[in-house]
């Protein structure tokens, strides 16, 4: 049963960077892609960008690109978003979620999410 | 990028009974389209991919329906369980990959 255990919320003022990871457990690390999906009340599901940790490549979306950084570590079988120049529209919960290598980008697996708050 | 649109925005449903939820994509997706469930408090569940199959795990009172533009989620009879949100995404045309802004099936 493959689980994705992501890092406790975060308090980040406007400006800064936060950094949230995603350990995957209970299946090949090698096997999928990981990505990142944001929640707001207001924008609903956003997608962010994803990373294929067999070649060690990222996708990003336009609206994050610049500001996002998707890295995985293999030894650990962890998968990091780095989201940069915070603003308070970034408040949100972050979702790492898991897609099949090959064409097919759908999630069949998610992190149970991280609240990141954005305050002064 | 390829805009997702969901209908209705709300679904009133008393147990038992049948529901259809629609989702529409700005152009085609072929049938790059996925459907998910989501609890308060909790993250999406896939339910069906490729328009069509269920995910593991996943009763077959829930079924999905079309390609190109139009697709539907259909659950033949509403179990308690089954009240949530639902959304859509396609994976046929990206960057980005795009959800739907969700159905939330509720209560009658």
């Amino acid at each position: 049963q493959v689980q994705l255990v992501q890092s406790g919320p975060e308090v980040k003022k406007p400006g800064s960077s936060v950094k949230v990871s995603c350990k995957a457990s209970g299946d090949i690390f090698s096997d999928y892609t990981f990505s990142w999906v944001r929640q707001t009340p207001g924008r609903g599901l956003e997608w962010m960008g994803r990373i294929i940790p067999l070649i060690d490549a990222a996708n990003y979306a336009q609206n994050f690109q610049g500001r996002v950084t998707i890295t995985a570590d293999k030894s650990t079988n962890t998968a990091y978003m780095e989201l940069s120049s915070l603003t308070f529209e970034d408040a949100a919960v972050y979702y790492c979620a898991r897609g099949p290598l090959g064409a097919d980008n759908y999630f069949d697996s998610w992190g149970r999410g991280t609240l990141v708050t954005v305050s002064s | 990028e390829i805009l997702m649109t969901q209908s209705p925005a709300t679904l009133s449903v008393s147990p038992g009974e049948r529901a259809t939820l629609s989702c529409r994509a700005s152009q085609g997706v072929s049938s790059d389209l996925a459907w998910y469930q989501q609890k308060p408090g909790q993250a999406p569940r896939l339910l069906i991919y490729g328009a069509s199959t269920r995910a593991t795990g996943v009763p077959p009172r829930f079924s999905g329906n079309g390609s190109g533009t139009e697709f539907t989620l259909t659950i033949s009879s509403l179990q308690s369980e089954d009240f949530a949100v639902y959304y859509c995404q396609q994976y046929h045309n990206w960057p980005p990959l795009t959800f739907g802004p969700g159905t939330k099936v509720d209560i009658k």
